[in-house]
């Protein structure tokens, strides 16, 4: 069964730096059927899609335009797992954080079927 | 960007009825890649449906997803008491993935 752990500080100071950590269990983060994904949620943004990292013989990543210049999703082969980077953070960056799974094969793509617990981080000084 | 609008924004029903939640995409999206979630107070998303139609793991049966091209529904054949959620629809086909806002079913 595979499971996302989330870590990370719950308050950030504006224009610092917020740093969040997936860990996986049950998959690892090389494989080449899944991506990892960062999302957010806070009450005036709804759900957001932050990026993803993901390995087809090499690795790629993917962001959203909104974030593209503060955002970096790196992997940790070591200790099989990922971890989201958002420079020069303000309280618009408040919100609720997720990570998660998302699964293919040539088939199909079976959307965001595996999700971390959720980290709740506050930008405030 | 794909922007995702779901209608109603509530839903007030009683357990045992029908639900139908709608999902109406800004252009033709492939039905390939439009899913489902329902969240619950302080709890992650959970999958329900991908690829519009297909049932994730372990998701009851009284749960199915349909549509094509821009519009996309969700029905709950009989809501049960866990049932009551807020639901939000995906497409994870082009960047950035986007949700709509929601349709939140409550108890009536």
């Amino acid at each position: 069964q595979v499971q996302l752990q989330q870590s990370g500080p719950g308050l950030v100071k504006p224009s610092q730096t917020l740093s969040l950590t997936c860990a996986i269990s049950g998959d690892s983060v090389s494989s080449n059927s899944v991506a990892w994904n960062w999302f957010r949620q806070s009450p005036s943004r709804g759900l957001e899609w932050l990026g993803r990292t993901y390995y087809r013989s090499k690795w790629y990543n993917d962001y959203a335009v909104s974030v593209k210049s503060r955002i970096t999703i790196n992997p940790d082969t070591s200790k099989n797992q990922f971890s989201l980077q958002l420079n020069s953070v303000t309280p618009e960056d408040t919100a609720v954080y997720y990570c998660a799974r998302e699964h293919s094969d040539r088939l199909r793509d079976y959307g965001m079927d595996v999700w971390g617990q959720g980290t709740t981080v506050t930008v405030s000084s | 960007e794909i922007v995702l609008t779901q209608s109603p924004g509530t839903l007030s029903l009683s357990p045992g009825e029908r639900a139908s939640l709608f999902c109406r995409a800004s252009q033709t999206i492939s039905s390939s890649y439009l899913a489902w979630y329902q969240q619950k107070p302080g709890q992650a998303p959970r999958l329900l449906i991908y690829g519009a139609s297909n049932r994730a793991t372990d998701i009851p049966d009284r749960f199915s997803g349909s549509g094509s091209g821009p519009d996309f529904t969700l029905t709950i054949s009989r809501v049960e008491p866990e049932d009551f959620a807020v639901y939000y629809c995906q497409q994870y086909g082009s960047s950035p993935y986007t949700f709509g806002q929601g349709t939140k079913l409550e108890i009536k």
